[in-house]
This record gives C-alpha cells, sequence and structure tokens, in this order.
C-alpha cells in the first residue's frame, strides 16, 4: 500500500520569498516519488522525480526536491517565487516496479506581489 | 508531438444517458489511466491498462467501463450517468517509472 500526505492545502508566499511546499509518503517498498503542477484549466504536468538515484533532485522551473527516507519526505522548494509559479502542486508516489502512482490531494500556491 | 489528445473537452449530460470519453497517445507508451479529479480529493484512479490487452480496476471503478482498443487508444465508457459522476476526467500514459504524461482533461457535468 501507498499513500501521500500534503500538508496545507493552501500555501501562499511573497513575490521573491522562499517556496516550500510539504509532502509526506507511506510505502512498503522503495517508492519513486513525483512532483507534479497543473495550472489552471489544464492537466498535470511533471516537474520533477525521484527514482532512487541522486537524493536532491532538480526540475523545470526552478524547483527542486529532496528526498530524505528517515524523515519520509519528499519536500519541494524553490529559492525564489515567481508570480508564473503560482498553481497547485501535487506530490505522488509509485512502488519501485510498479506503475500505478497515488496523489496527494494537491497545494495551491498564491504568490502574492 | 500531440502527447495525449483527449475528447470531448467539456460535456453535459443528463441522468442515465451514456457517454464514452476518449484518449489517444502518440508517445508510443505501454501503459495508460483514467483519473478523475474533485475539489480536495486530489486525484483518484478509476481504470488502468499497463499494457495492450490488458485492463484493471482502480480506487473508484464503480460506474465505469474501459476499454483498450489498441496500444494507442484507451477510451472511458459511463453507461448511465449520475450526478456523482459530474468531474474532470484526466487520461495519462507512461513508460516504466518515467512520470505521467497527461492530457488537457474532460469537464463533464451530468444533471
Amino acid at each position: 500500500a501507498q499513500s501521500v500526505t500534503q500538508l496545507g492545502s493552501h500555501v501562499s508566499v511573497s513575490e521573491g520569498a522562499l517556496v516550500l511546499l510539504r509532502c509526506n509518503y507511506s510505502s512498503s517498498v522503495p517508492p519513486y516519488l513525483f512532483w507534479y503542477v497543473q495550472y489552471p484549466n489544464q492537466g498535470l504536468q511533471l516537474l520533477l522525480k525521484y527514482t532512487s538515484a541522486a537524493t536532491l533532485v532538480k526540475g523545470i522551473n526552478g524547483f527542486e526536491a529532496e528526498f530524505k527516507k528517515s524523515e519520509t519526505s519528499f519536500h519541494l522548494t524553490k529559492p525564489s517565487a515567481h508570480m508564473s509559479d503560482a498553481a497547485e502542486y501535487f506530490c505522488a508516489v509509485s512502488a519501485v516496479g510498479y506503475q500505478k502512482v497515488t496523489f496527494g490531494i494537491g497545494t495551491k500556491l498564491q504568490v502574492i506581489p | 508531438n500531440a502527447g495525449v489528445t483527449q475528447t470531448p473537452k467539456f460535456q453535459v449530460l443528463k441522468t442515465g444517458q451514456s457517454m464514452t470519453l476518449q484518449c489517444a497517445q502518440d508517445m508510443n507508451h505501454n501503459s495508460m489511466y483514467w483519473y478523475r479529479q474533485d475539489p480536495g480529493m486530489g486525484l483518484r484512479l478509476i481504470y488502468y491498462s499497463a499494457s495492450e490487452g490488458t485492463t484493471d480496476k482502480g480506487e473508484v471503478p464503480n460506474g465505469y467501463n474501459v476499454s483498450r482498443l489498441n496500444k494507442r487508444e484507451f477510451s472511458l465508457r459511463l453507461e448511465s450517468a449520475a450526478p456523482s459522476q459530474t468531474s474532470v476526467y484526466f487520461c495519462a500514459s507512461s513508460e516504466r517509472e518515467d512520470g505521467y504524461t497527461f492530457g488537457s482533461g474532460t469537464r463533464l457535468t451530468v444533471v
């Protein structure tokens, strides 16, 4: 069984401030972890993924995430928020060798000018 | 490349009507999926197809059927639509653990 918990359904940051979106996972086997972004009225787009290589993963648009096995976390960060980062972000988990992905409920990021 | 194409983009149905949502991908992916997205509930898996010729139930399969027509196409059918099926439906495809490629979604309203 696998699951994902995203802490905070809404997060607000000022433009230029650090973005931190939290994700904790549960998996009975080594996980693959993903972050997706969804802009209004669009499908989800893959931001980055962890597949058991480097624990610090860099993605598109300046985002990165760090896999911490001891904390079962995969938090998403960006040093400086931009207005264009306003969107909904989904953390997701799948198990090694198992393609079905389980999604979190999402975190809506608001960027304040 | 078009990626994953879903049709239609919008649909309004009356309770009890049937319809088929179409999905096609041009990336030669083996696996395809149907999810529904509802506010506050994230994405929930309806059905998936790990490879051509196979389909399996996901988390919320009741009221739906699927057909993996060939490697490219994976359709979702609502035989008798209910208001509880009002949602945004996403099709996705993937190859191994590369992550999903999503379509742009179908907004379905059942009245």
